[in-house]
């Protein structure tokens, strides 16, 4: 079992779509969740980053963490063309340098 | 604020050949990773540096790749002798506090 999954997707939504990209972990130990996004030919680039059980907003971008599911998720509101990219979740142990584990991407796609 | 520099961009070689890579990370930034991501999945740590000490390298494969961080500031990776499956886009972070990673635009390698 990989410790970290993510729906591959891909995912196609029109603008202004609602979209929910999740994760699930295995290790209890992770304790920092991020989400990163990447596009094409780019390195990725954080998004949101947070590490206690429940809801962080910024802006358009609201990620959720669920610690007794082991489940987090990333909803973009008001999708829009500009979103079109790869998002990668990212999960760290708690230890001081703890490595990050990421997720193996959801490709989305916001069509005008 | 200048980002995570990367040499070169792209680089196709023969299997068997040798190939290096160069990241400069944020000025100020004591820790370094280098990740390998294969096309369809999430980056994978290569290796992880504090300053210019080794904090983890256990999925480096020793036997064809290595990497140095002289004086804690850059760092080059290499890999002699290159294998097929060596394809990949080659990142660089760097982190100030070991939590927030920021990223390159990565080194696409192309072994043929």
């Amino acid at each position: 079992q990989k410790e970290v999954e993510q729906d591959p997707g891909p995912l196609s939504v029109p603008e202004g779509a609602i979209v929910s990209l999740n994760c699930t972990y295995s290790n209890s130990a992770f304790q920092y969740f991020m989400w990163y996004r990447q596009y094409s030919r780019k390195g990725p680039e954080l998004l949101m980053y947070t590490y206690s059980s429940g809801n962080k907003e910024d802006g358009r971008f609201t990620a959720q963490v669920d610690k007794s599911s082991k489940y987090i998720s990333l909803f973009i509101r008001d999708s829009q063309p500009s979103d079109s990219a790869t998002y990668l979740c990212a999960i760290r142990h708690g230890t001081s340098y703890g490595k990050l584990t990421f997720g193996q991407g959801t490709i989305l796609t916001v069509h005008p | 604020e200048a980002g995570v520099a990367q040499s070169p961009r792209y680089k196709i070689i023969e299997k068997r050949q040798s190939v290096a890579f160069w990241c400069n990370p944020i000025s100020g930034h004591a820790t370094l990773y280098w990740y390998q991501q294969i096309l369809g999945q999430g980056p994978k740590l290569l290796i992880q540096f504090q300053n210019n000490g080794v904090v983890d390298d256990s999925q480096l494969p020793k036997d064809r790749f290595s990497a140095e961080r002289l004086k804690g500031v850059d760092s080059t990776l290499k890999i002699q002798p290159a294998k097929l499956e060596d394809s990949a886009v080659y990142l660089c972070a760097s982190s100030a506090t070991g939590y927030e990673q920021y990223f390159g635009p990565g080194t696409r390698l192309t072994v043929t």
